[in-house]
C-alpha cells in the first residue's frame, strides 16, 4: 500500500536553528498538507498546499514557516528560527482529491531545547 | 468556523464487549467526516470516512459510524472489541467548500482501552 514518508523521524534543535522537515507524498495525490500534534494535545492544521501554492492556512502558520515542493517528489516544511514551543510531532499528509480521505505519514518529533 | 466534540477522554470496554466512541460536529453547510487511530508513537491510520450516501459507513478492522445529521454525529462502533483496538481515536470534518474545505478540524481524541 502506497505510504507517505517522513524524514527524519526524531529531530533535536537548539532555539533560534532553522530546521526543514521532509515529506515525499503518494506519487499520483495532487493535495499536500502539514499538521502538528503538540504532546498530549489535539492534531491541528498547519497549512494545505496545491497546484505549487498555498490553498489554505491556519493562524499557526506565521511567517517562521514556509512550505515548498522543490522538486516532483518532496514536500517541505521550514521552521526559519524555532522556539521551545514549536516542539510536537509534525504530520505531512497527501490526497488525491480533497473528497478523498488523506493518507498521514508516521511523523517527526520536532524537540526544540 | 467548524469543530468536533469528542466528549469522552477515555473510553473502557471489556473484549468482546460492543464499544462506541463518540463524536458529534459542527461545520457550515454539509460535512465530510472522518476517523483516524494512532498507536502509540505512530502516526494517523484512516479508518474511515462519510462523504455522502449511506449513513452507516463501513470501514477498516470492522469498525463503522453511524452519521446523524439532526443530531450532528458521527459515533464509532465496532461489534465485539479486540485488545489490540486500544489506541487513540480522532474524529475529523471538513466543510465541502467555502472556508476550510481544504483542513481537516479534529477533536482532542479518545482513548480507548479494551480490557481481557
Amino acid at each position: 500500500e502506497p505510504e507517505v514518508t517522513q524524514t527524519p523521524s526524531h529531530q533535536v534543535t537548539q532555539m533560534g536553528q532553522e530546521v526543514i522537515l521532509r515529506c515525499v507524498p503518494i506519487s499520483n495525490h495532487l493535495y499536500f498538507y502539514w499538521y502538528r500534534q503538540i504532546l498530549g494535545q489535539k492534531v491541528e492544521f498547519l497549512v494545505s498546499f496545491y497546484n505549487n501554492e498555498i490553498s489554505e492556512k491556519s493562524e499557526i502558520f506565521d511567517d517562521q514557516f514556509s512550505v515548498e515542493r522543490p522538486d516532483g517528489s518532496n514536500f517541505t516544511l521550514k521552521i526559519r528560527s524555532t522556539k521551545l514551543e514549536d516542539s510536537a510531532m509534525y504530520f505531512c499528509a497527501s490526497s488525491v482529491q480533497t473528497v478523498y480521505g488523506y493518507t498521514f505519514g508516521s511523523g517527526t518529533r520536532l524537540t526544540v531545547v | 468556523a467548524q469543530s468536533v466534540a469528542q466528549p469522552e477522554d477515555q473510553v473502557n470496554v471489556a473484549e468482546g464487549n460492543p464499544l462506541t466512541v463518540k463524536c458529534t460536529y459542527s461545520v457550515s453547510g454539509n460535512p465530510y467526516l472522518f476517523w483516524y487511530v494512532q498507536y502509540p508513537n505512530r502516526g494517523l491510520q484512516f479508518l474511515l470516512k462519510y462523504i455522502t450516501g449511506d449513513n452507516l459507513v463501513k470501514g477498516s478492522y470492522g469498525f463503522e459510524a453511524e452519521f446523524n445529521k439532526s443530531q450532528t454525529s458521527f459515533h464509532l462502533k465496532k461489534p465485539s472489541a479486540l485488545v489490540s483496538d486500544s489506541a487513540l481515536y480522532f474524529c475529523a470534518v471538513r466543510a465541502v467548500s467555502g472556508a476550510g474545505s481544504y483542513q481537516l478540524t479534529f477533536g482532542k481524541g479518545t482513548k480507548l482501552s479494551v480490557i481481557p
